[in-house]
Protein backbone atom coordinates (compact mmCIF):
# COMPACT_ATOMS: atom_id res chain seq x y z
CA UNK A 1 0.00 0.00 0.00
CA UNK A 2 1.20 3.50 -0.62
CA UNK A 3 2.67 5.34 1.74
CA UNK A 4 4.72 8.84 2.79
CA UNK A 5 6.40 9.31 5.96
CA UNK A 6 7.52 13.35 7.38
CA UNK A 7 10.08 11.98 9.40
CA UNK A 8 9.95 15.89 11.10
CA UNK A 9 7.68 17.21 13.20
CA UNK A 10 9.23 20.10 12.90
CA UNK A 11 11.98 22.22 11.77
CA UNK A 12 13.70 25.67 12.91
CA UNK A 13 15.76 27.34 10.98
CA UNK A 14 16.88 31.45 10.37
CA UNK A 15 15.67 33.94 8.23
CA UNK A 16 18.00 33.62 4.93
CA UNK A 17 19.26 30.24 5.76
CA UNK A 18 18.68 27.44 3.57
CA UNK A 19 15.51 24.91 4.31
CA UNK A 20 14.71 21.44 3.61
CA UNK A 21 11.62 19.75 4.55
CA UNK A 22 12.05 15.98 4.04
CA UNK A 23 9.74 12.91 2.78
CA UNK A 24 10.18 9.71 1.75
CA UNK A 25 7.24 7.44 0.55
CA UNK A 26 5.77 4.16 -1.05
CA UNK A 27 4.28 3.41 -4.00
CA UNK A 28 3.34 0.06 -6.14
CA UNK A 29 3.92 1.81 -9.46
CA UNK A 30 5.50 5.63 -10.52
CA UNK A 31 4.56 8.23 -7.87
CA UNK A 32 2.86 11.32 -8.45
CA UNK A 33 4.47 13.43 -5.81
CA UNK A 34 3.26 16.76 -3.88
CA UNK A 35 3.81 19.49 -1.62
CA UNK A 36 1.65 21.35 0.55
CA UNK A 37 1.29 24.44 2.68
CA UNK A 38 -1.02 25.08 5.26
CA UNK A 39 -1.49 28.92 7.18
CA UNK A 40 -3.91 28.52 10.11
CA UNK A 41 -7.36 27.89 10.16
CA UNK A 42 -6.82 27.23 5.82
CA UNK A 43 -7.29 24.45 3.91
CA UNK A 44 -3.99 23.37 2.06
CA UNK A 45 -2.09 25.13 -0.86
CA UNK A 46 -0.46 23.51 -4.00
CA UNK A 47 3.05 24.14 -3.79
CA UNK A 48 4.66 22.15 -6.84
CA UNK A 49 4.48 18.27 -8.06
CA UNK A 50 6.23 16.07 -9.83
CA UNK A 51 5.25 13.50 -12.12
CA UNK A 52 7.47 13.11 -14.79
CA UNK A 53 10.62 14.44 -16.00
CA UNK A 54 13.52 16.47 -14.83
CA UNK A 55 14.19 15.61 -11.18
CA UNK A 56 14.87 19.15 -9.40
CA UNK A 57 11.02 20.71 -10.03
CA UNK A 58 10.68 24.47 -9.29
CA UNK A 59 7.06 25.51 -7.73
CA UNK A 60 5.88 28.56 -6.13
CA UNK A 61 7.37 30.96 -3.42
CA UNK A 62 10.58 30.18 -4.27
CA UNK A 63 10.41 26.31 -3.45
CA UNK A 64 11.70 23.52 -5.13
CA UNK A 65 11.53 19.59 -4.62
CA UNK A 66 14.56 16.79 -5.42
CA UNK A 67 12.96 13.39 -6.57
CA UNK A 68 15.22 10.94 -5.87
CA UNK A 69 13.72 7.53 -7.42
CA UNK A 70 16.59 5.32 -5.33
CA UNK A 71 16.04 7.16 -1.86
CA UNK A 72 12.43 6.94 -2.88
CA UNK A 73 12.62 10.83 -1.60
CA UNK A 74 11.01 14.13 -2.54
CA UNK A 75 12.80 16.99 -0.24
CA UNK A 76 11.23 20.15 -0.09
CA UNK A 77 14.04 22.95 -0.51
CA UNK A 78 14.29 26.48 -0.42
CA UNK A 79 17.62 28.30 -1.23
CA UNK A 80 16.92 31.15 1.95
CA UNK A 81 13.86 31.10 4.28
CA UNK A 82 11.57 33.79 5.14
CA UNK A 83 9.52 34.25 8.46
CA UNK A 84 6.64 34.64 5.72
CA UNK A 85 7.55 30.99 5.22
CA UNK A 86 6.67 29.37 8.53
CA UNK A 87 3.66 27.24 8.25
CA UNK A 88 2.80 23.60 8.24
CA UNK A 89 4.21 21.51 5.03
CA UNK A 90 2.67 18.04 3.59
CA UNK A 91 3.95 15.71 0.91
CA UNK A 92 1.34 13.94 -0.70
CA UNK A 93 1.79 10.92 -2.61
CA UNK A 94 -1.54 9.95 -5.61
CA UNK A 95 -1.63 6.92 -6.77
CA UNK A 96 -3.81 5.11 -9.03
CA UNK A 97 -5.31 1.97 -7.09
CA UNK A 98 -8.45 -0.22 -8.51
CA UNK A 99 -10.86 3.08 -7.10
CA UNK A 100 -8.93 5.39 -9.71
CA UNK A 101 -6.66 7.97 -7.44
CA UNK A 102 -6.22 8.60 -4.08
CA UNK A 103 -4.16 11.00 -2.39
CA UNK A 104 -2.49 10.25 0.78
CA UNK A 105 -0.91 12.32 2.96
CA UNK A 106 2.31 12.65 5.27
CA UNK A 107 1.62 13.59 8.85
CA UNK A 108 3.02 17.12 8.05
CA UNK A 109 5.98 19.08 9.45
CA UNK A 110 5.69 22.78 11.27
CA UNK A 111 8.11 24.80 9.36
CA UNK A 112 9.59 27.85 12.01
CA UNK A 113 11.50 30.29 10.36
CA UNK A 114 12.99 32.86 13.44
CA UNK A 115 13.94 36.42 12.31
CA UNK B 1 -12.02 30.34 -12.20
CA UNK B 2 -13.56 29.81 -9.19
CA UNK B 3 -12.19 27.66 -6.40
CA UNK B 4 -13.27 24.58 -3.93
CA UNK B 5 -16.31 26.79 -2.02
CA UNK B 6 -17.01 24.75 1.23
CA UNK B 7 -20.11 25.78 3.44
CA UNK B 8 -20.74 26.95 6.54
CA UNK B 9 -16.96 28.12 7.36
CA UNK B 10 -17.78 27.88 11.03
CA UNK B 11 -20.43 25.34 12.95
CA UNK B 12 -21.03 24.56 16.46
CA UNK B 13 -23.14 21.26 17.62
CA UNK B 14 -24.14 19.78 20.45
CA UNK B 15 -23.39 16.09 21.09
CA UNK B 16 -25.39 13.79 19.35
CA UNK B 17 -26.52 15.94 17.02
CA UNK B 18 -25.84 15.89 13.41
CA UNK B 19 -24.46 17.48 10.69
CA UNK B 20 -23.78 18.43 6.74
CA UNK B 21 -21.14 20.04 5.05
CA UNK B 22 -20.82 21.19 2.02
CA UNK B 23 -18.48 21.46 -0.84
CA UNK B 24 -18.84 22.98 -4.56
CA UNK B 25 -15.75 21.58 -6.75
CA UNK B 26 -13.78 23.64 -8.98
CA UNK B 27 -16.07 23.27 -12.24
CA UNK B 28 -14.98 20.74 -14.20
CA UNK B 29 -13.26 18.64 -11.75
CA UNK B 30 -15.79 15.31 -11.35
CA UNK B 31 -13.54 14.20 -8.30
CA UNK B 32 -14.29 14.97 -4.75
CA UNK B 33 -12.38 14.14 -1.73
CA UNK B 34 -12.94 14.89 2.21
CA UNK B 35 -10.48 14.98 4.77
CA UNK B 36 -10.69 15.31 8.62
CA UNK B 37 -7.66 17.19 10.04
CA UNK B 38 -6.92 17.58 14.03
CA UNK B 39 -4.05 18.35 15.70
CA UNK B 40 -3.38 15.06 17.23
CA UNK B 41 -3.76 12.61 14.05
CA UNK B 42 -2.71 14.78 11.29
CA UNK B 43 -4.79 14.32 7.82
CA UNK B 44 -7.15 11.81 8.02
CA UNK B 45 -9.11 10.55 4.38
CA UNK B 46 -12.58 10.06 4.72
CA UNK B 47 -14.04 9.24 1.22
CA UNK B 48 -13.50 10.20 -2.34
CA UNK B 49 -16.55 10.62 -5.18
CA UNK B 50 -16.46 10.20 -8.50
CA UNK B 51 -19.74 11.07 -10.95
CA UNK B 52 -21.63 10.23 -8.02
CA UNK B 53 -19.94 7.23 -6.71
CA UNK B 54 -17.78 6.16 -3.65
CA UNK B 55 -14.79 5.05 -4.70
CA UNK B 56 -12.86 4.98 -1.91
CA UNK B 57 -13.19 5.20 1.68
CA UNK B 58 -10.95 6.00 4.66
CA UNK B 59 -11.60 3.94 8.56
CA UNK B 60 -14.13 6.13 9.68
CA UNK B 61 -17.22 5.05 11.86
CA UNK B 62 -20.38 4.68 10.22
CA UNK B 63 -21.49 8.23 11.66
CA UNK B 64 -19.73 9.51 8.80
CA UNK B 65 -21.16 9.38 5.02
CA UNK B 66 -21.20 11.60 1.76
CA UNK B 67 -22.72 11.77 -1.33
CA UNK B 68 -22.09 13.41 -4.47
CA UNK B 69 -24.73 15.26 -6.76
CA UNK B 70 -24.75 15.14 -10.54
CA UNK B 71 -23.24 18.71 -10.44
CA UNK B 72 -20.52 17.42 -8.72
CA UNK B 73 -21.12 18.89 -5.69
CA UNK B 74 -20.82 17.15 -2.49
CA UNK B 75 -21.91 16.85 1.08
CA UNK B 76 -20.87 14.82 4.21
CA UNK B 77 -23.02 13.92 7.02
CA UNK B 78 -22.13 13.19 10.50
CA UNK B 79 -24.66 11.75 12.40
CA UNK B 80 -24.53 11.47 16.60
CA UNK B 81 -22.10 13.19 17.28
CA UNK B 82 -19.12 12.82 19.63
CA UNK B 83 -17.09 15.81 21.29
CA UNK B 84 -13.81 13.74 19.08
CA UNK B 85 -15.24 14.82 15.96
CA UNK B 86 -14.32 18.51 16.28
CA UNK B 87 -12.07 19.00 13.45
CA UNK B 88 -11.43 21.17 10.60
CA UNK B 89 -13.29 18.93 7.65
CA UNK B 90 -11.53 19.71 4.23
CA UNK B 91 -13.01 19.08 0.75
CA UNK B 92 -10.94 18.47 -2.38
CA UNK B 93 -11.26 18.52 -5.93
CA UNK B 94 -9.40 17.10 -8.70
CA UNK B 95 -8.94 16.27 -12.41
CA UNK B 96 -7.36 13.10 -12.92
CA UNK B 97 -3.73 12.58 -11.92
CA UNK B 98 -3.32 16.42 -11.07
CA UNK B 99 -3.37 17.91 -7.95
CA UNK B 100 -5.73 18.09 -5.58
CA UNK B 101 -7.36 21.54 -5.14
CA UNK B 102 -8.82 22.38 -1.41
CA UNK B 103 -11.56 24.69 0.36
CA UNK B 104 -10.66 26.16 2.94
CA UNK B 105 -12.27 24.16 5.83
CA UNK B 106 -15.45 23.99 7.65
CA UNK B 107 -14.37 24.63 11.58
CA UNK B 108 -16.61 21.87 13.61
CA UNK B 109 -16.81 22.25 17.08
CA UNK B 110 -18.59 20.02 18.67
CA UNK B 111 -19.73 20.98 22.49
Amino acid sequence: AQSVAQPEDQVNVAEGNPLTVKCTYSVSGNPYLFWYVQYPNRGLQFLLKYITGDNLVKGSYGFEAEFNKSQTSFHLKKPSALVSDSALYFCAVRDRGTGGFKTIFGAGTRLFVKA
Amino acid sequence: KAGVTQTPRYLIKTRGQQVTLSCSPISGHRSVSWYQQTPGQGLQFLFEYFSETQRNKGNFPGRFSGRQFSNSRSEMNVSTLELGDSALYLCASSLGSDSVTFGSGTRLTVV
